[in-house]
C-alpha cells in the first residue's frame, strides 16, 4: 500500500530557481521523511520531521508539515544541476508495532530536472 | 569506511531459477530491510528484520525469502514462485532508536535483476 503521493510527478526548472515538491498522505503519522535518489542509485536521507513539528531546515532544504491537511512540502532553494534526482516522501504511521524496525511507506516520487 | 553493500550490481536470471541477492552492512545497525522498486515507482517493502534470527513479511513478500543469521547480513532469495521478478532491489538498515523514536534508513546501491 502506498500512503504518500508526491506532486508534481515531474518538475523541470532552470538552475538557480527554487523547486517545491508536495507530498500528501492518508492516515495519521509519527513522522515524515524525505529521501533523494539519483538515477540507478540507492536512496539518501535528506530530512526527518516529526508529527509535532511544523517546519525544519537543512542547508538549502526546507520542509513543512501540515498534519491537519495531511501534507508536506520540500523546498530546495537556489537549485543546482547536482540536485537533479527523484525525491520521495516516506511516512511512518502509528501504531508503531515494531520494536526495533521502522516500517516506512514511500510515495511514487517527484522527478526533478535542473537545467543549466 | 562504513556503509551498506549490495552484490551483484546487475543480475540476470532464467525463468524457473532461484537467485540470492547479497546485502551486508558494517554500521552496527539492528534493523534491516528489503525493498523492490519498479520503473517510475516508489519503494515497496518485501521483508524486514529487527534483530538476528528474526524477520517479518512486508507488503509484497510472496515469492521471496530471507534469512538473518548474522547482524551484518540480510540476503534475499528471489524464488521461481515470484511471477514478475524483474525490478531494482534495495537493501536498507537503521538503528534501533527505542520505542517511538524515529530514525533514518541507510540504503545500499541496489541490485538490478532481469529475468531472461
Amino acid at each position: 500500500s502506498q500512503q504518500g503521493e508526491e506532486d508534481p510527478q515531474a518538475l523541470s526548472i532552470q538552475e538557480g530557481e527554487n523547486a517545491t515538491m508536495n507530498c500528501s498522505y492518508k492516515t495519521s503519522i509519527n513522522n515524515l521523511q524525505w529521501y533523494r535518489q539519483n538515477s540507478g542509485r540507492g536512496l539518501v536521507h535528506l530530512i526527518l520531521i516529526r508529527s509535532n513539528e511544523r517546519e525544519k531546515h537543512s542547508g538549502r532544504l526546507r520542509v513543512t508539515l501540515d498534519t491537519s491537511k495531511k501534507s508536506s512540502s520540500l523546498l530546495i532553494t537556489a537549485s543546482r544541476a547536482a540536485d537533479t534526482a527523484s525525491y520521495f516522501c516516506a511516512t511512518d504511521s502509528p501504531p508503531s508495532v515494531l520494536q526495533g524496525a521502522q516500517k516506512l511507506v514511500f510515495g511514487q516520487g517527484t522527478r526533478l530536472t535542473i537545467n543549466p | 569506511d562504513g556503509g551498506i553493500t549490495q552484490s551483484p550490481k546487475y543480475l540476470f536470471r532464467k525463468e524457473g531459477q532461484n537467485v540470492t541477492l547479497s546485502c551486508e552492512q558494517n554500521l552496527n545497525h539492528d534493523a534491516m530491510y528489503w525493498y523492490r522498486q519498479d520503473p517510475g515507482q516508489g519503494l515497496r517493502l518485501i521483508y524486514y528484520s529487527q534483530i538476528v534470527n528474526d524477520f517479518q513479511k512486508g507488503d509484497i513478500a510472496e515469492g521471496y525469502s530471507v534469512s538473518r543469521e548474522k547482524k551484518e547480513s540480510f540476503p534475499l532469495t528471489v524464488t521461481s514462485a515470484q511471477k514478475n521478478p524483474t525490478a531494482f532491489y534495495l537493501c536498507a538498515s537503521s538503528i534501533y532508536g527505542g520505542n517511538w523514536s524515529p530514525y533514518e534508513q541507510f540504503f545500499g546501491p541496489g541490485t538490478r535483476l532481469t529475468v531472461l
